[in-house]
């Protein structure tokens, strides 16, 4: 099992749109959790952090259930701009790596 | 302004060259990463830095070599032990918040084989 793992995609989902990834990670010990937003031939950026139950930042909900070790993320009122592709990415407790990434979703918003 | 910098923006290599990326941070950060990325594919860890004079390799450190002399810079040299150098490489670097760390960053390097 991948550590970190994430749907496939891609979602073309029309402008306006509300659009869900899902991301399931094996570390029961982890911590930390976060979505990492990459344009095209650019590096990632931070989109959001998620350390407890769930985060909620304008357009943007990331919901953490602990039990079945799954983190997902919300889009609202999906615009052109959103079309990137979406990191899940975990920390690993007691590991100076830190920080495990997934292969990411990709999300094309269309006009 | 503060952030972190790699230079070049794209990079070719001949057969059995040497090349070395930059990187630079004017964060106070103590932690730093490289990774590289291939089409389709995960951040994966080259090496890592947690302190000044120390670093650790990752889960694909064959063919590559760093250094840390300074807080702010952490270059990698790709050698011509490693055959398939071609990728995007990304460095980052962390400072700790809550249980974890966050890390950023820089704009990358596009490393091409000629």
């Amino acid at each position: 099992r991948k550590e970190v793992e994430q749907d496939p995609g891609p979602f073309n989902v029309p402008e306006g749109a509300t659009v869900a990834f899902n991301c399931t990670y094996s570390n029961s010990a982890s911590q930390s959790f976060f979505w990492y937003r990459q344009d095209c031939r650019k590096e990632p950026k931070l989109l959001m952090s998620v350390y407890s139950s769930g985060n909620e930042d304008g357009r943007f909900t990331a919901q953490l259930n602990r039990a079945s070790q799954y983190i997902s993320l919300l889009i609202r009122d999906s615009k052109l701009s959103d079309s990137a592709t979406y990191l899940c990415v975990v920390n690993n407790p007691g590991s100076a790596r830190q920080l495990t990434f997934g292969s990411g979703t990709q999300l094309t918003v269309l006009p | 302004d503060g952030g972190i910098t790699q230079s070049p923006k794209y990079l070719f290599r001949k057969e059995g060259q040497n090349v070395t990326l930059s990187c630079e941070q004017n964060l106070n950060h103590d932690a730093m990463y490289w990774y590289r990325q291939d089409p389709g594919q995960g951040l994966r860890l080259i090496y890592y830095s947690q302190i000044v004079n120390d670093f650790q390799k990752g889960d694909i450190a064959e063919g590559y070599s760093v250094s840390r002399e300074k807080k702010e810079s952490f270059p990698l040299t790709v050698t011509s032990a490693q055959k398939n150098p071609t990728a995007f490489y990304l460095c980052a670097s962390a400072y700790r918040r809550g249980p974890g760390e966050t890390q950023y960053f820089g704009p990358g390097t596009r490393l091409l084989v000629l």
